[in-house]
């Protein structure tokens, strides 16, 4: 079982276009979001992370908007440049837990 | 500083063998996590280990098992080797249990199972 639904799975926009990248969850202990991204041949990186009690966080260019009572959290990339080609995933987890769930991932192309 | 570092970069294995992956947490880092991320796929889970004990375990079978040494560093073994085990298996460090807000990932170990 999916406990993190992402989409789309591949995203082409131009540069200057703000992307926008949806997940969705069901567990309602989740209590942690955070944003990867991850370039071919390394290891996923912390973008941006959210709590629930708030309902919008920004980090220069990324912003991640969350929706506590529809389960959903997307993030946006203003301003998109062609080295914001990636794939990027969300995850999520709780308070106490040693283990992230991660979405299937978004690869984006941003054409120069 | 050094960050997570993994080895071997890459490795390829036939059905039935047995693979050893290693790791070197983020220098202060003592807890040490390994997922599994199958093509197009988001990594998943596996196991955490922290004091040199398993900690929490993920949906995977018994053919995988770690082991975590003083020094902080672990490794990753898996038995029996399937097809179905080509991936890229990734090692993330944090200090302390309970501490997936603070992960840091190490570019990985790409396993090819022929």
């Amino acid at each position: 079982q999916q406990q993190v639904k992402q989409s789309p799975q591949s995203l082409i926009v131009q540069k200057g276009g703000i992307p926008i990248i949806n997940c969705a969850y069901e567990n309602t202990a989740f209590d942690y979001f955070p944003w990867y991204q991850q370039f071919p041949g390394k290891g996923p990186a912390l973008l941006i992370a959210i709590r629930p009690d708030v309902s919008e966080k920004k980090e220069g260019r990324f912003t991640i908007s969350f929706n506590k009572s529809a389960k959903q959290f997307s993030l946006h990339i203003m301003d998109s440049q062609p080295g914001d080609s990636a794939t990027y995933f969300c995850a999520a987890t709780q308070t106490g837990a040693n283990n992230l769930f991660f979405g299937t991932g978004t690869r984006l192309t941003v054409i120069p | 500083d050094a960050g997570v570092t993994q080895s071997p970069t890459h490795l390829i294995k036939t059905r039935g063998q047995q693979v050893t992956l290693r790791c070197s947490p983020k220098s202060g880092h003592d807890t040490v996590s390994w997922y599994q991320q199958a093509l197009g796929q988001g990594p998943q889970f596996i196991f955490q280990y922290y004091e040199e004990e398993e900690r929490q375990r993920g949906n995977f079978p018994d053919r995988f098992s770690g082991h975590q040494f003083p020094n902080y560093s672990s490794e990753l073994n898996v038995n029996a080797l399937l097809l179905g085990d080509s991936a890229l298996y990734l090692c993330a460090s944090s200090l302390g249990l309970h501490r997936t807000d603070t992960q840091y990932f190490g570019p990985g170990t790409r396993l090819t199972v022929l």
